[in-house]
């Protein structure tokens, strides 16, 4: 199975400050189709995951542009120019690219 | 409006079985992809199964292979996770994914507690 290793697990951030989250894949997740299956997931305390970037930098509907995912191969970045009250909670990168699709173990993103 | 509305969880003794099911409201199931995730908190979010759009080959985890069965009910927009010979490990929360990989739409359920005890 594909590891995916995130970085770090915990993230406390002052209001507008930015962060930044690292996701590392123990194989490279490009697809037989050419596409790059990487996601990004936010689980705000209490709900469900809710994805809000797919194919390693596009964005899904009603989320805000302060977020941004890049990278290649097997190195992937989530980042959030300014960090705002409503983003904490534990972010997770997922690739779908190789059966069984897996997930990051979670970075917590702590308002400080 | 879009929404996925999982039921049929509950408590079950190791060994036993039950039945899953997601109903979907605004969208059609066969047009995207649907899974099965579960949640714990030492495992994190695990994929259980997954069927593809437009296809009829299912994935299955090599943890549930074999226990688990995933079926689609296109007339009613519904997919349903049968889990039997259940383990203490089975234990979570299971959700609902359905969505494309290509465009922005993903959507996941509120979740259903499995738990399996004695």
């Amino acid at each position: 199975d594909v590891v995916m290793t995130q970085s770090p697990l915990s993230l406390p951030v002052s209001l507008g400050q930015p962060a930044s989250i690292s996701c590392r894949s123990s194989q490279g997740l490009v697809h037989s189709d050419g596409n790059t299956y990487l996601s990004w997931l936010q689980q705000r305390p209490g709900q469900s995951p809710r994805r809000l970037i797919y194919k390693v930098s596009k964005w899904d509907s009603g989320v805000p542009d302060r977020f941004s995912g890049s990278g290649s191969g097997t190195d992937f970045t989530l980042q959030i120019s300014r960090v705002e009250a409503e983003d904490a909670g534990v972010y997770y990168c997922m690739q779908g690219t190789h059966w069984p699709y897996t997930f990051g173990q979670g970075t917590k993103l702590e308002i400080k | 409006q879009v929404h996925l509305v999982e039921s049929g969880g509950g408590l079950v003794k190791p060994g036993g079985s039950l039945r899953l099911s997601c109903a979907a409201s605004g969208f059609t199931f066969n047009d995207f992809y649907v899974g099965w995730i579960r949640q714990t908190p030492g495992r994190g979010l695990e994929w259980v199964s997954y069927i593809g759009r437009r296809t009829t080959t299912i994935h299955y985890a090599d943890s549930v292979r074999g226990r688990f069965t995933m079926s689609r009910a296109s007339a009613l927009n519904s997919v349903d996770l049968q889990l039997n010979t259940l383990r203490a490990e089975d234990t979570a929360v299971y959700y609902c994914r359905s969505g494309s990989w290509q465009d922005a739409f993903d959507i996941w359920g509120p979740g259903a507690m499995v738990t399996v005890s004695s």
